[in-house]
């Protein structure tokens, strides 16, 4: 199985400012037939489902603010947000959508200070 | 827009079975996998397996082989989830999600399954 690996678990970030979330997977996660790399990144929201954010590790999901966007290739990822607002505190979860089973970081808890 | 509404709580005793459905609407339900995630307080996201709503082809987890079983209707638009053999560890909450381009969207809003004797 493939191990994803968040950090930090949480942070804090103060209102309008940038937050950025690491994801690493054990093995890389990129298909080079099509160019693509297998990951997704949701934000969960107490007594929510998550929300699918970004995939394809950089293309938005309808409707997502432009605020957040994601980077990265083969194994190393990332999730920034800029100009934090309030309505972004949430626990934020990777996800590896490259094999079977498709496996999930420990999720990273955002506060906004 | 597509939606997922998934049927209620459910309290089952040890070594019994559950049942949970998730009805779609809002989208051609044949058209794409519809996966199978749980989540327990303080735990990561599980994957569980998904269905090919089309063809009713299933791949399941390693974790739940022999245990678990979705099955669609096609003309009732909703996938079922079963679990048996259910032990206080399955005391979770359930979703479904459908895939998406890439990731998994929409997502059910959730089924709590207690497992207690």
């Amino acid at each position: 199985d493939i191990v994803m690996t968040q950090s930090p678990d949480s942070l804090a970030v103060s209102l309008g400012e940038r937050a950025t979330i690491n994801c690493k997977s054990s093995q890389s996660i990129f298909y080079s037939s099509n160019n693509k790399n297998y990951l997704a990144w949701y934000q969960q929201k107490p007594g929510q489902p998550p929300k699918l954010l970004i995939y394809w590790a950089s293309a938005r999901e309808s409707g997502v603010p432009d605020r957040f966007s994601g980077s990265g290739s083969g194994t190393d990822f990332s999730l920034t947000i800029r100009s934090l607002q309030a309505e972004d505190a949430a626990v934020y979860y990777c996800q590896q959508y490259y094999s079977a089973p498709y496996t999930f970081g420990q999720g990273t808890r955002l506060e906004i200070k | 827009q597509a939606q997922l509404v998934q049927s209620g709580s459910e309290v089952k005793k040890p070594g019994a079975s559950v049942k949970v459905s998730c009805k779609a609407s809002g989208y051609i339900f044949t058209n794409y996998l519809m996966h199978w995630v749980r989540q327990a307080p303080g735990q990561r996201l599980e994957w569980i397996g998904w269905i090919n709503p089309g063809k009713g082809d299933t791949k399941y987890s390693q974790n739940f082989q022999g245990r678990v079983t979705i099955t669609r209707d096609t003309a009732a638009n909703t996938v079922y989830m079963e679990l048996s053999s259910l032990r206080s560890e399955d005391t979770t909450l359930y979703y479904c999600a459908r895939a998406n381009e890439g990731g998994f969207a929409p997502w059910g809003q959730g089924t709590q399954v207690t497992v207690s004797s």
